[in-house]
């Protein structure tokens, strides 16, 4: 089946730790972000990639990192410089028209911070 | 600041009855817009989007836009228990998608 696999969906970092969180697509969608989620408040872009071997900062970057080597993985870092980590984090994909471009997402995965 | 407001409710209807979501905008030059429900602890699916001033509809829902008033709104027809949820408002492209907070919807039998 096509879709957005995120993985672990529940993760524990111990502070000043890094850890990786994995998203996979097979829709051949050549835009991917990831978005975090807060309690009561909205969605806020963290990055996204418009195409391999790209990627552009959103509206809150600090404190983590992503590579985009292949078209299908968009892995997102969270460093120790993420002073406050604990949330539902959301990978998405859309085709990348410039019209009509819908966000799709992953199941999520959801951070502790122990 | 680009803004998307929504009520947070909870916004409580009665089963069968018409749920009326709503979502202002800030940024007069918006063009697309999304409607997305959210269960408690899953990830945001899409419902619709609507482009073109007027209404559109898909089954049980309908969406509406004003861009004059720069409102969008979602009606839910014959609301079913299934139906409850956090459903979230979003604004612009893909890349600069704006997200309003939500708003929850509770059908009760």
């Amino acid at each position: 089946d096509g879709g957005i696999t995120q993985s672990p969906k529940y993760l524990f970092r111990k502070e000043g730790q890094n850890v990786t969180l994995s998203c996979e697509q097979n829709l051949n969608h050549d835009a991917m972000y990831w978005y975090r989620q807060d309690p009561g408040q909205g969605l806020r872009l963290i990055y996204y990639s418009q195409i391999v071997n790209d990627f552009q900062k959103g509206d809150i970057a600090e404190g983590y990192s992503v590579s985009r080597e292949k078209k299908e993985s968009f892995p997102l870092t969270v460093t120790s410089a993420q002073k406050n980590p604990t949330a539902f984090y959301l990978c998405a994909s859309s085709d990348g028209q410039a019209w009509g471009d819908t966000i799709y997402f992953g199941e999520g995965s959801w951070l502790t911070v122990v | 600041q680009k803004e998307v407001e929504q009520n947070s409710g909870p916004l409580s209807v009665p089963e069968g009855a018409i749920a009326s979501l709503n979502c202002t905008y800030s940024d007069r030059g918006s063009q697309s817009f999304f409607w997305y429900r959210q269960y408690s602890g899953k990830s945001p699916e899409l419902i619709m989007f609507i482009y073109s001033n007027g209404d559109k509809e898909d089954g049980r829902f309908t969406a509406q836009l004003n861009k004059a008033s720069q409102y969008v709104s979602l009606l839910i027809r014959d609301s079913q228990p299934s139906d409850s949820a956090t459903y979230l408002c979003a604004v612009g492209t893909a890349s600069k998608l704006t997200f309003g907070t939500g708003t929850r919807l509770q059908v009760t039998l």
